[in-house]
């Protein structure tokens, strides 16, 4: 079955600095990959998405992440964190057969 | 505007009495999900229904029922054999259940058992 890996469970940053959250699947073949992001006490928001193609995909809010299929990993990255890019990131997969199967999570604390 | 709807925000139950989160979607999509999120765990599915009068079981189904009689709802009962049903959880749906098509996610509703 399927599994994702976020290894960092919180992170802290000051602001303006960069961000790298990391993500690592196990699958056999090529997953589509999602990064999710949300804030205390609300739902999910979809940050960017790798289905096929370009290994380095854009999202929203200034984010992107890049595909490395040798080491199994989808990496979120941010070249300059803002006060409001606080809160829980989550890597999650699908492999086509039922639904997403998610990361445990990452909380992104921003230091002024 | 389009989106989905839970409610409602909080929720508090006895211990031993079954109680149902609505979920509401206008966006006509074909599928809907129901996701359980615990601290430290990240979501994990409960069901999922990828047409109405269909649904299936996700990785925690045990002590929980769904019902999808109308495309735009997929009400989650939470019952009493539900040994810890603490937590958030999260509707979700998409346009089908294919893995290109990205899920929608409600507020969430959080339940806190007693």
């Amino acid at each position: 079955a399927q599994s994702v890996t976020q290894p960092d469970i919180h992170i802290t940053v000051s602001e303006g600095a960069s961000l790298e959250l990391r993500c690592n699947y196990s699958y056999g073949a090529t997953p589509y990959l999602f990064w999710y992001v949300q804030s205390p006490g609300q739902g999910l928001q979809l940050l960017l998405k790798y289905f096929s193609g370009d290994t380095l995909v854009q999202g929203i809010k200034g984010f992107e992440a890049e595909f490395k299929r040798s080491q199994s990993s989808f990496n979120l990255r941010k070249p300059s964190v803002h006060w409001s890019d606080a809160a829980e990131y989550f890597c999650a997969v699908h492999t086509g057969r039922r639904a997403l199967t998610f990361g445990s999570g990452t909380r992104l604390q921003v230091q002024p | 505007d389009g989106g989905i709807t839970q409610s409602p925000k909080y929720l508090f139950r006895k211990e031993g009495q079954n109680v149902t989160l609505s979920c509401e979607q206008n966006l006509n999509h074909d599928a809907m999900y129901w996701y359980r999120q615990d601290p430290g765990q990240g979501l994990r599915l409960i069901y999922y229904s990828q047409i109405v009068n269909d649904f299936q079981k996700g990785d925690i189904a045990e002590g929980y029922s769904v019902s999808r009689e109308k495309k735009e709802s997929f009400p989650l009962t939470v019952t009493s054999a539900q040994k810890n049903p603490t937590a958030f959880y999260l509707c979700a749906s998409s346009a089908d259940r294919g893995p290109s098509y990205e899920q929608y996610f409600g507020p969430g509703t959080r339940l806190t058992v007693t």
